[in-house]
């Protein structure tokens, strides 16, 4: 499996366009989660997917924030209108089922900077 | 929500040293995780360990639930073993929104 695949990898950006990072779970993950971190705040958990449901969106900062899961394979976390202080990288993690414990497999995060 | 701690939060050592990570959560736990965040920013899973004692290689870990800490050993440590090692607990009984605590940053000097 070639893991969890994220894009793009690097993205820069003005302040107030639309941004969108993608996720390709592992196959057959049934969880997915988008995490953001900071130097200020380290790793955060935005939101969490159970078989292509949201489950808890909880860590969402803002309505700016949106995340979909249309289907097992595919997520998108986008931002719109973007703001400087949403730079920071964000990771798309997947977990197979497994009786109520979650061995997170991480993607190699989408650096995002906004001007 | 649970708190999850971390000791010491930066850590030099030579190459060949021995070293022990601590984590300590608030809360009784069914799940905790360590993960490694090399230098170029990937985070990789070490191990799954809600109790007990696990090794892979160089690294173990042991967790004690009762006493909510977990230890990760590092032991004939090499340059490769850099970066940033995080311990992580589930917020809630569900055991699926895991919190991260704010990582050891390890430096290994040859």
């Amino acid at each position: 499996d070639a893991g969890v695949i994220q894009s793009p990898r690097h993205e820069v950006t003005e302040m107030g366009q639309e941004v969108t990072l993608r996720c390709k779970p592992i196959s057959g993950h049934n969880s997915l989660f988008w995490y953001r971190q900071t130097m200020m705040r380290g790793l955060e958990l935005l939101i969490y997917f159970n078989n292509n449901v949201p489950i808890d969106d909880s860590g969402m900062p803002e309505d700016r924030f949106s995340a979909k899961m249309p289907n097992a394979s595919f997520s998108t976390l986008k931002i719109q209108p973007s703001e400087p202080r949403d730079s920071a990288v964000y990771f798309c993690a997947s977990s197979p089922r497994v009786s109520g414990a979650n061995v997170l497999t991480f993607g190699a995060g989408s650096r995002l900077t906004v001007l | 929500g649970i708190q999850v701690e971390q000791s010491p939060p930066d850590l030099i050592l030579q190459e060949g040293a021995n070293s022990t990570l601590r984590c300590n959560f608030s809360d009784s736990v069914n799940n905790l995780q360590w993960f490694h965040q090399n230098p170029w920013g990937q985070l990789i899973n070490l191990f799954y360990i809600p109790s007990g004692t696990k090794q892979n290689g160089r690294l173990s870990a042991t967790t004690v639930a009762t006493e909510r800490y977990s230890l990760l050993y590092i032991s004939s440590s090499q340059t490769t073993d850099s970066g940033v090692y995080f311990c992580a607990a589930p917020r809630g009984a569900a055991g699926n929104k895991l919190t991260f605590g704010g990582g050891t940053r390890v430096l290994v000097k040859p």
